[in-house]
């Protein structure tokens, strides 16, 4: 089964770091883009950015670069999202996806998403 | 940017209605249109992709239609299960989606 498994919620405060990782399995991990999605709370949804596994090719969204950081580890098949300091700003929902095609950039495979609450 | 802007934002329906909702992009983008449904607490699910394909074990009553700057997504027969929020993604250039459509029982 082709699935993508996301770490468990977060809790912070406004400072500190934080790394939310998106783990792909039953298919090939660095064939595939993988992207993050925001959801912040009672609102839709917002493209943040994509990572190719097999070379680490990375895009973000222009409302999004310099804010977050996108990487990926291929010998774990595990993609990540990070932040360097969380501001409140930051409390959404998380999602990781999988780009299912290099051209219409549509994302088949959903993980269940990573609840993260910045809060002092 | 492109802006992607979905009519209506909400809409009041009853089992069994033909259900039509319209996206709306800035600029042309061909077809480089995907639909999403999204239930309350669950990820997102690719319905539409290319403007028109079917995604995989998605029921028939779904379609896409499309080209160019305006698309609809249209659902034939509502059932139960598709009380949802619809959102309408293109990948032309940076992806980037509508404000999504909510779609309750009447």
């Amino acid at each position: 089964e082709v699935q993508l498994v996301q770490s468990g919620a977060e809790v912070k405060k406004p400072g500190e770091s934080l790394k939310i990782s998106c783990k792909g399995s039953g298919y090939s991990f660095t064939s595939y883009w993988i992207g993050w999605v925001r959801q912040m709370p009672g609102k839709g949804l917002e493209w943040m950015g994509i990572i190719y596994p097999g070379d680490s090719d990375t895009r973000y969204s222009p409302s999004f670069q310099g804010q977050v950081t996108i990487s990926a580890d291929k010998s774990i098949s595990t993609a990540y999202l990070q932040w360097s300091s969380l501001k409140a700003s930051d409390t959404a929902m998380y999602y990781c996806a999988r780009h299912g095609d290099p051209y219409y950039y549509y994302m088949d495979v959903w993980g269940k998403g990573t609840t993260v609450t910045v809060s002092s | 940017d492109i802006q992607m802007t979905q009519s209506p934002s909400s809409l009041s329906a009853s089992v069994g209605d033909r259900v039509t909702i319209t996206c709306r992009a800035s600029q042309s983008i061909s077809t480089y249109l995907n639909w999403y449904q999204q239930k309350p607490g669950i990820a997102p699910k690719l319905l539409i992709y290319a403007a028109s394909s079917l995604q995989s074990g998605v029921p028939s009553r779904f379609s896409g239609s499309g080209s160019g700057t305006d698309f609809t997504l249209t659902i034939s027969s509502l059932q139960p299960e598709d009380f949802a929020t619809y959102y309408c993604q293109q990948s032309y250039s940076t992806p980037s989606f509508g404000q999504g459509t909510k779609v309750e029982i009447k």
